[in-house]
């Protein structure tokens, strides 16, 4: 049973323009969200969190959405780069003394010069 | 120049060998976790341990074993037992607290079967 869920295997947008990564939780339990960036052969890095007590959070070109009641985040990167393809993870907790993080499956973006 | 080490980059592993991939991190973080991710899939928690001397299974733990002597290392043990260990593994560390659920990873290895 998955419970991060992010249907788009793939996204391809031009540079300079907006890139929309989607993610969909399914346990209500959840209430800290962090996306991650990966590059091949490498380990994935922390890119910005949210925690369900907001709708938003910002920094820099990144910023995510949370709509709890949809059970839906989103992570939108304005202008995208070239440097801004890798796969992208979407991980979820609920908290507390639990120290697991539940992964979706990525997204690989590519952000076409 | 803090972060987390992994070794080796590559390893290799014949039938029925147990093989024992390390971890290393200088960040002070008091927890610990082993990841595995196999093509087109997210990363799976193995095991991971909060503090010294103490670990948990996580989802896909059979298979594997972990020790935890040192606050800096936790090296993964993949067993006989494990009969698919063809993987990326990926370690990754957090500090305690409010901060605990940022994990910060190291490069990986990927194992593979000979």
């Amino acid at each position: 049973d998955q419970q991060v869920k992010q249907n788009s295997p793939s996204l391809s947008v031009q540079e300079g323009r907006i890139s929309i990564l989607n993610c969909d939780y399914t346990n209500s339990m959840f209430d800290y969200f962090l996306w991650y960036k990966k590059y091949p052969a490498e380990g994935p890095t922390f890119l910005i969190s949210i925690s369900s007590i907001k709708d938003k959070n910002e920094d820099g070109r990144f910023t995510v959405f949370l709509n709890k009641s949809a059970k839906h985040l989103s992570l939108h990167i304005v202008p995208s780069q070239p440097g801004d393809s890798a796969v992208y993870f979407c991980a979820a907790t609920t908290g507390g003394s639990n120290y697991k993080l539940t992964f979706g499956k990525g997204t690989l973006l590519t952000v076409n010069p | 120049d803090g972060g987390i080490t992994q070794s080796p980059k590559y390893l290799f592993r014949k039938e029925g060998q147990n093989v024992t991939l390390s971890c290393e991190q200088n960040l002070n973080h008091d927890a610990m976790y082993w990841y595995r991710q196999d093509p087109g899939q997210g990363l799976r928690l193995i095991y991971y341990s909060q503090i010294v001397n103490d670990f948990q299974k996580g989802d896909i733990a059979e298979g594997y074993s972990v020790s935890r002597e040192k606050k800096e290392s936790f090296p993964l043990t993949v067993t006989s037992a494990q009969k698919n260990p063809t993987a990326f593994y990926l370690c990754a560390s957090s500090m305690e607290g409010v901060a605990k659920n940022i994990q910060y990873f190291g490069a990986g290895t990927r194992l593979s079967v000979l």
